[in-house]
């Protein structure tokens, strides 16, 4: 079974402060998909990014990066100099890269609130 | 704009009423998937489609509720005799093939009174 863990429920903070959002995973699967989605007020699910288990090279995407641990079995995203806009919940999900279905499972979701 | 489309936006019904929503995909996407959001969770999957067939069911979808992609395009979910419980996001997501990422429509929003 397939378990995904976003501890933080919700975070503060002020603009222009950089954030780390907590994700923590569980699987049996050998080779699987780590997603992080973004789901602002008006509902749609935006997608990040995505990372196959078998590259753990970290990425920087404009203020975003994420960091990849599978010793720790954790896919931690960090927004660096906070904006209004960033404002949103936030969904880990991981899915299996292999077996037909790739039904991803979703974290609960950290509301990020970013105040001017 | 070439993204995933849900119509309605918003759905507000009486118990019991039925309730069908309809799913655009991404136009070369032959993958389309149905999830229901609650608040304070995350998407929890109902059903999947390759193509026009209905390849896996969640045991969330009870007898109540029925999906269909008759050409492989478009999809509609039907929630027959509705429950105050039904009340939730309903969202909608396609990919290129079953390794693709899924990518999300804006979501019906249900309210049953």
């Amino acid at each position: 079974a397939q378990k995904v863990t976003q501890a933080q429920t919700e975070i503060s903070v002020v603009e222009k402060e950089d954030v780390t959002l907590d994700c923590v995973y569980e699987t049996r699967d050998t080779t699987y998909y780590l997603f992080w989605y973004k789901q602002p007020p008006s509902g749609e699910l935006v997608f990040l990014i995505r990372r196959n288990s078998f590259d753990e090279q970290n990425e920087i995407s404009g203020r975003y990066s994420w960091n990849f641990q599978k010793s720790t079995s954790s896919f931690n995203f960090t927004i660096t100099a906070s904006q209004v806009v960033d404002s949103a919940v936030y969904f880990c999900a991981l899915r299996p890269a292999s077996g037909g279905s790739y039904i991803p499972t979703f974290g609960r979701g950290t509301s990020l609130i970013v105040h001017p | 704009d070439t993204g995933v489309s849900q119509d309605p936006r918003h759905k507000i019904t009486k118990r019991g009423q039925n309730v069908t929503f309809r799913c655009d995909p991404i136009s070369e996407h032959n993958r389309l998937y149905w999830y229901r959001q609650t608040l304070g969770q995350g998407p929890e999957f109902l059903t999947y489609f390759q193509n026009e067939a209905q390849l896996e069911k969640s045991r969330l979808l009870s007898d109540r509720f029925s999906a269909e992609r008759p050409k492989g395009s478009f999809s509609t979910l039907e929630i027959q005799r509705t429950e105050q419980g039904d009340s939730a996001m309903y969202l909608c997501a396609s990919s290129l093939g079953g390794s693709g990422t899924q990518y999300f429509g804006p979501g019906t929003r249900l309210l049953v009174l």
